[in-house]
């Protein structure tokens, strides 16, 4: 069975500081992997996807991923937050084929101090 | 591009009645997701349907069902509701796995 876990609940950072946001998934088979962003009331925008190929991944909004096949990780950073960045951030997996469900984690509340 | 527009945006049933929420795709996905999400928890797969045909559902009971339209709309439908039905119910379309997901704004249902 696929599981994701996202160790942290809440990260405080304060404003241009960088920020690292931790997601580690289990699966017996291959998967993708997704971070999305939450604004509060509304729905989950895609931040950016680890299909294969290069592990580190480019997203919207300044902000990369790090696809580690090793220690199955896909941590999510960016080197300087702005206030506007303060949202809830979902790791997700899916299958490759079929139902490609995700999955997701918790979800880490990003809150960004002036 | 229209991306996934849901409706309505906020409802509120009374437990043991039923609801039916809409969920209009992005032009040219074929794949239609939904996903309850609780208060404070990440998004639970309910069911996906692919070209009118269910084929994946996630661990809920048969009394949510759902339809996918010809033109790839489709509708979530949930019988004798509980008071933990409450929650943000989202629709989200695709084209094929490695495409990603889009998702609508969702639909926050309350039951009291």
């Amino acid at each position: 069975a696929q599981s994701v876990t996202q160790l942290d609940s809440q990260v405080p950072v304060f404003e241009e500081a960088p920020v690292e946001l931790r997601c580690n998934y289990s699966s017996s088979v291959s998967v993708y992997l997704f971070w999305y962003v939450q604004y509060p009331n509304q729905g989950l925008q895609l931040l950016l996807k680890y299909l294969s190929g290069s592990t580190l991944v480019k997203g919207i909004n300044g902000f990369e991923a790090e696809f580690n096949k090793s220690q199955t990780s896909f941590h999510l950073r960016k080197p300087s937050v702005h206030i506007s960045d303060t949202a809830e951030y979902f790791c997700a997996v899916s299958f490759t084929s079929g139902t490609y469900k995700y999955i997701f984690g918790t979800g880490t509340r990003l809150k960004v101090l002036a | 591009e229209t991306g996934v527009t849901q409706s309505p945006t906020h409802l509120i049933k009374t437990r043991g009645q039923q609801v039916t929420l809409r969920c209009s795709s992005q032009s040219g996905h074929n794949t239609v997701s939904w996903y309850q999400q609780a208060l404070g928890q990440g998004p639970q797969f309910i069911f996906q349907y692919y070209r009118e045909e269910e084929n994946g559902r996630g661990n809920f009971p048969p009394r949510f069902s759902g339809l996918q339209f010809p033109n790839y709309s489709s509708e979530l439908n949930v019988n004798a509701l509980e008071l933990d039905d409450s929650a943000l119910y989202l629709c989200a379309s695709s084209y094929g796995p490695a495409s990603g997901y889009t998702f609508g704004s969702g639909t926050r249902l309350t039951v009291v």
